[in-house]
């Protein structure tokens, strides 16, 4: 059964302090792994769709890695509007495109 | 111009209530989705549309029965509604040609009272 652990589940960081979000997936064949941004009170909005092992994408203060066991979220001198849940979600080879999503990394940026 | 819309927003009723959440989207994708999001915030899929054909059902409960009238809509009608129904519910469209990207819309908070 695919799965997908997001560690850790919470963490608070001070503006300017740079740390990486973690993602570790089993999957039977990966179609691609996907990084959402949770705010509360609102859907998960896309950031990055990563599809093979040494894949990098960037969005302004992030950076999203794979390789073939997980993926990491890295955030560079974030800022207070960067607080929100991060999900991580997996999506398999084969004819479904469903995502199974991990339970996700509150991060709280504080001024 | 919200890509993926859906009403309400809130919802609150008493248990062995029916009612539908609708959803709707703009993205001319030809694949549409319901996700619920409980308490724990854990966001798990529940049913799959692809130009309105049934091609995911979680094991979900036949109290809740989507219906997809036409590509652009998906609607979630649960009957007998119960405690544990209570979450919130996610409607979300992808295609192909966009790469599979899924986009969800902003989410229905049911309530069972």
């Amino acid at each position: 059964e695919d799965q997908v652990t997001q560690s850790p589940e919470a963490l608070r960081l001070q503006e300017g302090e740079s740390s990486s979000l973690n993602c570790s997936y089993t999957v039977s064949g990966l179609r691609g792994l996907f990084w959402y941004r949770q705010d509360p009170g609102k859907g998960p909005e896309f950031l990055f769709t990563l599809y093979s092992a040494g894949e990098e994408k960037e969005k302004e203060r992030l950076k999203a890695t794979l390789t073939k066991k997980e993926s990491f979220l890295h955030i560079t001198a974030p800022k207070p509007e960067d607080s929100a849940t991060y999900l991580c979600a997996v999506q398999a080879q084969g004819g479904s495109e469903k995502l199974v999503f991990g339970k996700g990394t509150k991060l709280t940026v504080n001024p | 111009d919200t890509a993926v819309s859906q009403t309400p927003k809130y919802l609150v009723t008493q248990m062995g209530n029916d009612k539908s959440i609708k959803c709707e989207q703009n993205l001319g994708h030809d694949t549409m989705y319901w996700y619920k999001q409980d308490s724990k915030k854990f966001l798990k899929i529940m049913f799959s549309y692809n130009n309105k054909e049934l091609i995911i059902n979680e094991t979900v409960p036949n109290r809740f029965s989507p219906k997809s009238p036409d590509k652009a809509h998906l609607n979630l009608h649960i009957n007998s509604l119960e405690l544990g129904d209570s979450a919130v519910y996610f409607c979300a469209s992808s295609s192909r040609r966009s790469g599979n990207t899924i986009y969800f819309g902003e989410g229905s908070w049911l309530t069972v009272v």
